[in-house]
């Protein structure tokens, strides 16, 4: 089993819908998680930490589920500059795990 | 200016040869790493320094080799470059507390083609 596992998707949604996926990990330890967003093969980009009471960063909403093992991010009012590759990443030791990544796709 | 940069951007080689991958950071971070990531397969870590003297392998460090010249500067090589080490590099940077796991900042990556 991989230690983090995400639905590669891809999500394709119309602007101003709503679109929601997760990330489950296998390491229950995990003591930090996060969300990147990739754009076509460039560098990820910390989109926003998660923490266990949940957190919001204007349209984008990130929990986490420490008894079932998987964090999630939303995003309400989808715009076109959404379109991206989104990774979650899970703490171990003094490292990074990261997901391959789901895609989303926001259609005009 | 960048806080951390990679050179070559983009580099195509033969099978056989000898390949440098170069980071340097401006954020005053400890901890770097090296990834390659693979369509599919994600970011996967080849080796992590925490400071100059201290590296460590990754998950997939096979074939490739790593230098701490400064605390910013960490390269990475393949010593005899193989058509399956295709991939888009990586180099990360970290804040400098041992005991948790910090945000990881990205270069721009290097495009590599053994061929």
């Amino acid at each position: 089993r991989k230690e983090v596992e995400q639905d590669p998707g891809p999500f394709n949604v119309p602007e101003g819908a709503t679109v929601a996926f997760n990330c489950t990990y296998s390491n229950s330890a995990s003591q930090s998680f996060f969300w990147y967003r990739q754009d076509c093969r460039k560098e990820p980009k910390l989109l926003m930490s998660v923490y266990s009471s949940g957190n919001e960063d204007g349209r984008f909403t990130a929990q986490l589920n420490r008894a079932s093992q998987y964090i999630s991010l939303l995003i309400r009012d989808s715009k076109l500059s959404d379109s991206a590759t989104y990774l979650c990443a899970v703490s171990r030791p003094y490292k990074l795990s990261f997901g391959a990544g789901t895609t989303v796709t926001v259609r005009a | 200016d960048a806080d951390v940069t990679q050179t070559p951007r983009n580099r195509i080689t033969k099978t056989g040869k000898r390949i440098m991958l170069e980071c340097s950071q401006t954020k005053g971070h400890d901890r770097m790493y090296w990834y390659r990531q693979d369509p599919g397969l994600g970011l996967r870590l080849i080796y992590y320094s925490f400071d100059v003297k201290d590296i460590n392998k990754g998950e997939i460090s096979d074939g490739y080799s790593v230098s701490r010249q400064a605390q910013a500067k960490f390269s990475l090589s393949l010593e005899s470059a193989i058509p399956n080490q295709t991939a888009l590099y990586f180099c990360a940077t970290s804040g400098s507390d041992r005991t948790s796991t910090d945000t990881q900042y990205f270069g721009p990556g290097t495009r590599l083609t053994v061929l």
